[in-house]
């Protein structure tokens, strides 16, 4: 069973910061997702990295893929207000031919100006 | 860009009584459509997953005869909760596959139903 794990649950920084978010997940997976949730909305996708080594940089967010150590970092250069939200990572597994997604455990972020 | 319509946002229904909640792909075909739900501040937990014209997988744990899953078109997913009770309260949200020009299959979610059982 594919377990996902994201690390800190809860994350308040100032303005002007940098952090990342871990992300673990237990067994194989060749995809990972990262995704964002503003309060009471549905899912916003930020990134997709489908092999070991990916990086993908989008503004302010950077994410990478390390699939031997099964790990997937979001990393926050110089945070803003507007950054504040929840943020899922999810890996990829199959099943009977179905492509699933397991969720993390989210990530609340609070961006204090 | 693929966009998932999802209706209603909101309901309020009282304890006993079904509700039916669609999923739409606008522009696009979707073979897998996939169901999940979302209590305050957790995870999303994948409910069952929906192929067209076949019957929906559901995850351990969840009652098919609870939640009705119906895939009748490559764009449309229908969620029934039926006999609806307060622990049914939940945020309901459905995503749908589609396979972007690089190969990978991007996920692309509804706007979530909120649902609240009386």
């Amino acid at each position: 069973e594919l377990k996902v794990e994201q690390n800190p649950l809860f994350l308040s920084m100032q303005e002007g910061k940098n952090y990342t978010i871990y992300c673990n997940y237990s067994t194989t997976s060749d995809r990972l997702y990262w995704y964002r949730q503003d309060p009471g909305k549905s899912l916003e996708s930020l990134f997709v990295l489908l092999s070991n080594g990916a990086v993908k940089q989008e503004g302010r967010l950077m994410a990478s893929l390390d699939t031997k150590a099964r790990l997937s970092t979001l990393h926050i250069t110089a945070a803003v207000h507007d950054l504040s939200a929840t943020y899922f990572c999810a890996a990829r597994y199959l099943n009977f031919g179905n492509e699933k997604l397991t969720f993390g455990t989210g990530t609340r972020l609070t961006i204090i100006p | 860009g693929a966009v998932v319509s999802q209706h209603p946002s909101r309901v309020i229904c009282k304890s006993g009584t079904s509700v039916k909640i669609e999923c739409r792909s606008l522009d696009f075909q979707a073979t897998t459509m996939f169901w999940y739900r979302q209590f305050p501040k957790q995870s999303l937990m994948l409910m069952a997953t929906s192929n067209e014209g076949s019957k929906a997988t559901y995850e351990q744990g969840v009652e098919k005869d609870k939640f009705l899953i119906n895939h009748a078109s490559l764009t449309l997913s229908t969620l029934t909760v039926t006999s609806a009770h307060p622990e049914d309260s939940s945020f309901y949200i459905c995503s749908a596959s589609k396979r972007s020009l690089s190969g990978a299959n991007v996920l692309t979610f509804g706007a979530g139903s909120r649902l609240t059982v009386l």
